[in-house]
């Protein structure tokens, strides 16, 4: 079965500084792996996904990840975190070229911006 | 870009009351899945369709039902309301070669 592993709950950051956020994955072929981000109150936003290629992947807002296959990691990372990245952040994992199966999402990690 | 639509937005209804969240997936999108978020939690599957056929199924209870229609929108039907079903419902869409689903932004249901 996958399943997702999200260590830090919370991270608190000052705002400036760099972030990086955690994720290992359980899954018995290649996956998809996503990062979403939530707001509160809001709906999931798409970051980032990889599905194949270059392991270093970009995505919106200035955030890039990397996918480590021997580590089963895909963690995400800026390099200068902005008041607005408060946020939550939801890394998932989904079957490769599988039609309407399921995301399997991490327990999330909340981010906290000091000023 | 058009993006994934979800109506109502919020939706207040009593115990045991009837409840019907409208998803219309992105154009072109074949495939769409549900999705339950409780207070603090993460999104937990409850049911997808491509092509307007169920093709997977999480942990849906049985009094919720959904489909997906000729023109790719899905509705989720749930009924005899209980409390713990207040929570944020995420319709997902996406095209057949992978889960890659973007998200519409949520029905808040509160069930009083």
């Amino acid at each position: 079965a996958q399943s997702v592993t999200q260590p830090d709950i919370h991270i608190t950051v000052s705002e400036g500084a760099s972030l990086e956020l955690r994720c290992n994955y359980s899954y018995g072929a290649t996956p998809y792996l996503f990062w979403y981000v939530q707001s509160p109150g809001q709906g999931l936003q798409l970051l980032l996904k990889y599905f194949s290629g270059d392991t270093l992947v970009q995505g919106i807002k200035g955030f890039e990840a990397e996918f480590k296959r021997s580590q089963s990691s895909f963690n995400l990372r800026k390099p200068s975190v902005h008041w607005s990245d408060a946020a939550e952040y939801f890394c998932a994992v989904g079957p490769f070229k599988a039609a309407g199966n399921k995301l399997t999402f991490g327990g999330g990690t909340r981010v906290l911006v000091k000023p | 870009a058009a993006g994934v639509i979800q109506s109502p937005r919020h939706l207040i209804k009593e115990k045991r009351e009837t409840a019907t969240l409208k998803c219309y997936p992105i154009p072109r999108h074949d495939t769409v899945y549900w999705y339950q978020q409780g207070p603090g939690q993460d999104p937990q599957f409850l049911i997808s369709f491509y092509e307007k056929m169920q093709s997977d199924k999480g942990s849906i209870p049985d009094r919720f039902s959904a489909q997906q229609f000729s023109d790719y929108h899905s509705e989720l039907n749930m009924s005899s309301l209980e409390l713990g079903d207040s929570a944020l419902y995420f319709c997902a869409s996406s095209l057949e070669e992978g889960p890659g689903a973007f998200f519409g932004q949520g029905t808040r249901l509160t069930v009083v």
